[in-house]
């Protein structure tokens, strides 16, 4: 049982490039988010999904965007990267009803 | 609409003192609180939770916390700190049922003084 992963753990991008973010739950859970962390900030809800096939915008989604295929995986995209958008960004899930977000490792991004 | 204010953004305490650790919070409908602790590189954990009930709750590593609704806080503490609790450690709100987002803190980084 992995709980939450996250691909890759470093990536350096220049500005104007794409990637995508994976993250990866094998506990069956319903509800997945996306967060960046950035230096006295918290962490900032970017997008979430409350089930497969759903996505939903949260505090910060411009620039990004998501996709939950399967269940299991909820994909994080740039599509033409910015400088602000360096941060480190975690991926959580959460089990229907339990309240309980299970954060992954995170991926720290630097954009340049 | 919730939101999260955690009073001080360094904490430093002596190695067996009392650790308090202050979360005040916003919320239109009765709130669910965390708190979670991230260690130097590595995501976010769970240390407790309140949801219904109780309103001392007790977590791990010997840290509890007390919902006040009067006072509208959620702080955290724990009686005597040890150095492996050094770390930043986050106050969140949701919504609970229904509105299972998270709203967290700025954060507070906690030092340990030997």
């Amino acid at each position: 049982n992995a709980g939450v992963t996250q691909t890759p753990k470093f990536r350096v991008l220049k500005t104007g490039q794409s990637m995508t973010l994976l993250c990866a739950q094998d506990m069956n859970h319903e509800y997945m988010y996306w967060y960046r962390q950035d230096p006295g900030m918290g962490l900032r809800l970017i997008h979430y999904s409350v089930g497969e096939g759903t996505t939903a915008k949260g505090e910060v989604p411009d620039g990004y965007n998501v996709s939950r295929l399967k269940k299991q995986n909820f994909l994080l995209g740039l599509e033409s990267a910015a400088p602000s958008q360096t941060s480190v960004y975690f991926c959580a899930s959460l089990a229907d009803r339990s309240y309980e977000q299970y954060f992954g490792p995170g991926t720290r991004l630097t954009v340049t | 609409a919730q939101s999260v204010t955690q009073l001080g953004s360094h904490v430093s305490v002596s190695e067996g003192a009392l650790v308090l650790l202050r979360c005040n919070y916003s919320s239109s409908v009765p709130p669910y609180l965390f708190w979670y602790v991230q260690y130097p590189n590595q995501g976010l954990q769970l240390l407790l939770k309140y949801t219904t009930g109780a309103t001392l709750v007790k977590g791990i590593n010997g840290f509890e916390a007390e919902f006040k609704k009067s006072e509208t806080s959620f702080h955290l503490t724990k009686p005597s700190a040890h150095m492996s609790d050094a770390a930043e450690y986050f106050c969140a709100v949701s919504g609970g049922f229904g509105n299972e987002k998270l709203t967290f803190g700025t954060g507070t980084r906690l030092t340990i003084i030997p």
